[in-house]
């Protein structure tokens, strides 16, 4: 059971577009959403994340909105650049109980093109 | 910060021997996690550490596997007699606790091959 759904293998964007990556998710525990961005033979590194409190967090080009009722996130990138092409992957996180083990997404690969 | 640190980078080994991969957290966090990821999947977690204590253990945690965190800071993770179906990239992350939710710092990973 895929809690936690990425549809879109991958995306191309033309460079200083905006990037949109998509997030579902089924369990209505999770409270804390994180993106991280992954680099072939390297560990997945933080980007942003977002508390479901909130509905949107901005850090830069980098903008996560929430939508709790849809249990829908996605992040968008703005202006997108080459130096963004990665995989990305979206997580969640059921807080406040013994464990905050992150649930991953199967990751979007993202293309920017010059 | 030196972040988070995984020896060995690459693990070649044949089927059925012993390996052992350390991981060593950012220094003062709390929390330290081990993650598998398979081709075209997302990391699966694997277990976790708050301190020396081991809390948690995923299905996905065969006998074959162990780990320990002796003194709440660095991490070992053991597989014994390894199968083909063990290669993997195995990732550690580590956490500070010091709210309600924490952000996981991820390690570069240790990428086992079994033959």
């Amino acid at each position: 059971d895929q809690q936690v759904k990425q549809n879109s293998p991958s995306l191309s964007v033309q460079e200083g577009r905006i990037s949109i990556l998509n997030c579902d998710y089924t369990n209505s525990m999770f409270d804390y959403f994180l993106w991280y961005k992954k680099y072939p033979a390297e560990g997945p590194t933080f980007l942003i994340s977002i508390s479901s409190i909130k509905d949107k967090n901005e850090d830069g080009r980098f903008t996560v909105f929430l939508n709790k009722s849809a249990k829908h996130l996605s992040l968008h990138i703005v202006p997108s650049q080459p130096g963004d092409s990665a995989v990305y992957f979206c997580a969640a996180s059921a807080g406040g109980a013994d464990t905050d083990k992150l649930i991953f997404g199967t990751g979007t690969r993202l293309q920017v093109f010059p | 910060d030196t972040g988070v640190s995984q020896d060995p980078r690459h693990k070649i080994t044949k089927r059925g021997q012993n390996v052992t991969f350390r991981c060593d957290p950012i220094s003062e966090h709390n929390r330290l996690y081990w993650y598998r990821q398979t081709l075209g999947q997302g990391p699966e977690f694997l277990t976790y550490f708050q301190n020396e204590a081991q809390l948690e253990k995923s299905r996905l945690l065969s006998d074959r596997f162990s780990a320990e965190r002796p003194k709440g800071s660095f991490s070992t993770l053991e597989i014994q007699r390894t199968e083909q179906g063990d290669s993997a990239m195995y990732l550690c992350a580590s956490s500070l606790v010091s709210g309600f939710q924490e952000t996981q710092y991820f390690g570069p990973g240790t990428r086992l091959l079994v033959l």
